[in-house]
């Protein structure tokens, strides 16, 4: 979707390196989220955000943080916690209420 | 564990033929959503369901919300080679804020011409 960029499209971590995945939407959507696709899997929640300076524990939040200090911005840091990192990141935003989200193009992450 | 399931999880289908999905809920939802994911892509938005029994249609797409709120499926007549993709629902659970949706794992379907 045009209004959510995410970068970078490929990114690659060291062991005990932590990355930060960006996401910027220009849609002025309250609601930001936060996801993980696995194959096989669908999409797994991991952090999400209804107002600036506020966000929620997603179904798989360990091992990651967020933070909302620009309503157009809602980066994602992939701590070294997270074991199991090789996945595809997707970032979305949503209008009030029980409006469709709107995705980024995605980001891939690899362990070097 | 996941509480929006899809069946199958694969679909083969020839080109022409019709097709269903099925996405079933552990919980009422207060909504339910389809989003398609051709290969390499994102996510895309098809359509929302809201009311009990609710059916929508897109051209060659029907969508149906059951009358429980707990299930829906998606059905693709004269499946064409534009229709390959992942289809996934997503639902809010009654019990969710209004800001989080449950998404099924998806229904891969692949065409043959």
């Amino acid at each position: 979707d045009g209004g959510i960029t995410q970068s970078p499209k490929y990114l690659f971590r060291k062991e005990g390196q932590n990355v930060t995945l960006s996401c910027e939407q220009n849609l002025n959507h309250d609601a930001m989220y936060w996801y993980r696709q696995d194959p096989g899997q669908g999409l797994r929640l991991i952090y999400y955000s209804q107002i600036v300076n506020d966000f929620q524990k997603g179904d798989i939040a360990e091992g990651y943080s967020v933070s909302r200090e620009k309503k157009e911005s809602f980066p994602l840091t992939v701590t070294s916690a997270q074991k199991n990192p090789t996945a595809f990141y997707l970032c979305a935003s949503r209008d009030r209420g029980d409006q469709p989200q709107h995705f980024g193009d995605g980001t891939r992450l690899s362990i070097l | 564990g996941q509480q929006v399931m899809q069946i199958p999880q694969y679909q083969h289908v020839q080109e022409g033929e019709d097709f269903t999905t099925y996405c079933n809920s552990s919980t009422t939802l207060s909504n339910i959503q389809w989003y398609k994911q051709r290969p390499g892509g994102h996510p895309v938005f098809l359509i929302q369901l809201v009311k009990s029994g609710e059916v929508k249609k897109q051209k060659r797409l029907t969508f149906q919300f059951g009358e429980a709120k707990k299930n829906s499926s998606l059905h693709i007549t004269a499946t064409q080679t534009t229709d390959v993709g992942t289809y996934f629902c997503a639902g809010r659970m009654t019990t969710d804020s209004w800001g989080k949706l449950q998404f099924g794992a998806g229904t891969q379907v692949v065409v043959t011409p």
